[in-house]
Order: structure tokens, then sequence, then C-alpha cells
């Protein structure tokens, strides 16, 4: 199976700050990756796939890149409503492994 | 509107199958590139990837459990079932159900629409 690996696991930060959410692949997965955001007692949002495309109605601050192996998820300027947890996930190859998460907290 | 909801235990006794129902509405799974997933997530815990069936039937299980999980749909009814024998404590997670389309375009699979999930708990 592919591992992903996020890092950081835990990140504070301020409102207006801008974060970088890395995630790296065991093996090369061309550029299938997504990002997903989830917040306490509700299931994973889709943000971002392919891995820079934004996901219908998801804000224009959020923006992802990468290809290969290692993968970022940039938020340009946090607001309020962003403190959550993040998840990438390889769609590359079955089982679609998930990334542990980064939990992103208000400084 | 697309809806997914998921039916079954709260809770099970180790080494029993659990049955979970997923009863969608919203689209159809006999339309070209529509897939229903499974996905769980023990509490605390990243997501874990389970299984998928697609609109031809077929079907694609986790490496790690693919010896106790069946996944099977009944298109009329709107529905795709989960079964997953010998549960575990370690079993114990929330699952959702998920629509998943395969994007022509990309060459893969979105995960975007999901239920709620269910929280099942595996104890004696």
């Amino acid at each position: 199976d592919i591992q992903l690996t996020q890092s950081p696991s835990f990140l504070s930060a301020s409102v207006g700050d801008r974060v970088t959410i890395t995630c790296r692949a065991s093996q090369a997965i061309s550029s299938f990756l997504a990002w997903y955001q989830q917040k306490p007692g509700k299931a994973p949002n889709l943000l971002i796939y392919a891995p820079s495309t934004l996901q219908s109605g998801v804000p224009s601050r959020f923006s992802g890149s990468g290809s290969g192996t290692e993968f970022t998820l940039t938020i340009s300027s946090l607001q309020p409503e962003d403190f959550a947890t993040y998840y990438c996930q390889q769609l590359n190859s079955s089982p679609f492994t998930f990334g542990q998460g980064t939990k992103l907290d208000i400084k | 509107q697309v809806t997914l909801r998921e039916t079954g235990p709260a809770l099970v006794r180790p080494t029993q199958t659990l049955t979970l129902t997923c009863t969608f509405s919203g689209f159809s799974l006999s339309t070209s590139g529509m897939c229903v997933s499974w996905i769980r997530q023990p509490p605390g815990k990243a997501p874990e990837w389970l299984a998928r069936i697609d609109w031809e039937d077929d079907k694609s299980y986790s490496t790690s459990l693919k010896t106790r999980l069946t996944i099977s749909k009944d298109t009329s009814k709107k529905q795709v079932v989960l079964t997953m024998t010998n549960m575990d404590p370690v079993d114990t997670a929330t699952y959702f159900c998920v629509r998943t389309e395969y994007d022509y375009l990309w060459g893969s699979y979105r995960h975007h629409y999901w239920g709620q999930g269910t929280l099942v708990t595996v104890s004696s």
C-alpha cells in the first residue's frame, strides 16, 4: 500500500497567516492526490483534487500543488472557519490511503 | 440534491458480523462513472478507505481487510450494503458512505458527497 506522510502534524497559526501543509507519498502517484478539511463531528469535505483543482464552492484562498511524491496545500490568508484538521489522500492505486492528518489551530 | 445515509447497529459484539446499509438519493448507481465507497474513521484517527463498488458492479477492497469485507448494491432500491465479518474492538469507528465519481478528465476518483457517518462500537 502507498503510505502518505503529512507535515506538520500540528500547526498553530493566526487569522491572516499564510500556511502550507506538505504530503509526501512513499512512491510516485502522478497527480492523483486530494485534500480534505474536517471539522469536529463532521465528515471530511473535499477541497482540492488533481492536485490543484478546487472543488466547486471552495474559497480561492485554498490552493494545491505538486506531483510525483511531494504535494502541498496552501491557505493564503487564514480565516476563522479554516481552523480544522486537513487530510491528504492518494487516488493513484487501491487502497486509496490517507495521510495521518494536520491539525490547524488558533495561536 | 445528493444525500447518503448510513444505517446499522451502534454496538456489535466481538466476532460478530457487521452489516451497514447506505441509502442514497439524488443520483443513480447505473450512471457511467458513478460509485459508492465506504470509509471509516476510528475516534481521533485518520480516515481509512475500505471498499468501493462502481456502476458496472466492479468492486475494490482494502488490502488488509479484503478477506472480511463484502460490498454489494441494489440499484433499484438505491442502496449499497457493506458487511464486515469477525468484528474486533479495533474496528470501532465512524463508518461513512461516500458518493464517488470517476473523473474521466483526471483519470481517477473523487469522494465528493459524504453521509453523516454512523458510529459502530465493538465491545463485549
